[in-house]
């Protein structure tokens, strides 16, 4: 079955050390992939987005994700977090790729920034 | 840049009535609008799929006789939640792509709280 899976619900962080955020999809071919960020109560953020081309993607607030199509995954890094980028984080995948961007999250990770 | 609007943000209903949750995109036009549900500490599901000047497609398990979708125009969908209980109580948030593009643009959500 087509899925996207966060294999970590939680992560804590010390405030300037390194981040990754792990996500695995199971899909026929390579969708389009999506970070997104979620403070609470609030809607969603992208972070970074990938079609095609280069695997590795900047995205906003200095964080990156790389493409593995070996791997079926696209990780989400960060070289130092700061007490800000305590939030959810959600993997999405649009597999249509041409349906109007109909996203399939992921089950979410819960970053806690200690300082 | 371009904007998804929610309204409201926050509604109170009581138990056996209907409520109605508006999206709309600000300064484009959006042919489909999709509809999702997040449960506290969760993940998005999506529920359905509106189609501007069509019926709504929904996705497996969601009611389409409770979760009433209506997309009028290019720039407005409405989510109505019929006869609710208090285990509709969620955060509902909408999305839109531009017609030509491929960005997913997310409103800001809606928290339903059913007494």
């Amino acid at each position: 079955a087509q899925s996207v899976t966060q294999p970590d619900i939680h992560i804590t962080v010390s405030e300037g050390a390194s981040l990754e955020l792990r996500c695995n999809y199971s899909y026929g071919a390579t969708p389009y992939l999506f970070w997104y960020v979620q403070s609470p109560g609030q809607g969603l953020q992208l972070l970074l987005k990938y079609f095609s081309g280069d695997t590795l993607v900047q995205g906003i607030k200095g964080f990156e994700a790389e493409f593995k199509r070996s791997q079926s995954s696209f990780n989400l890094r960060k070289p130092s977090v700061h007490w800000s980028d305590a939030a959810e984080y959600f993997c999405a995948v649009d597999s249509n790729k041409a349906a109007g961007n109909k996203l399939t999250f992921g089950g979410g990770t819960r970053v806690l920034v200690k300082p | 840049g371009a904007v998804v609007s929610q309204h409201p943000s926050r509604v109170i209903c009581k138990s056996g009535t209907s409520v109605k949750i508006e999206c709309r995109s600000l300064d484009f036009q959006a042919t489909t609008m999709f509809w999702y549900r997040q449960f506290p500490k969760q993940s998005l599901m999506l529920m359905a799929t509106s189609n501007e000047g069509s019926k709504a497609t929904y996705e497996q398990g969601v009611e389409k006789d409770k979760f009433l979708i209506n997309h009028a125009s290019l720039t407005l969908s409405t989510l109505t939640v019929t006869s609710a209980h208090p285990e509709d109580s969620s955060f509902y948030i909408c999305s839109a792509s531009e017609i030509s593009g491929n960005t997913i643009y997310f409103g800001e959500g809606s928290w339903l709280t059913v007494v």
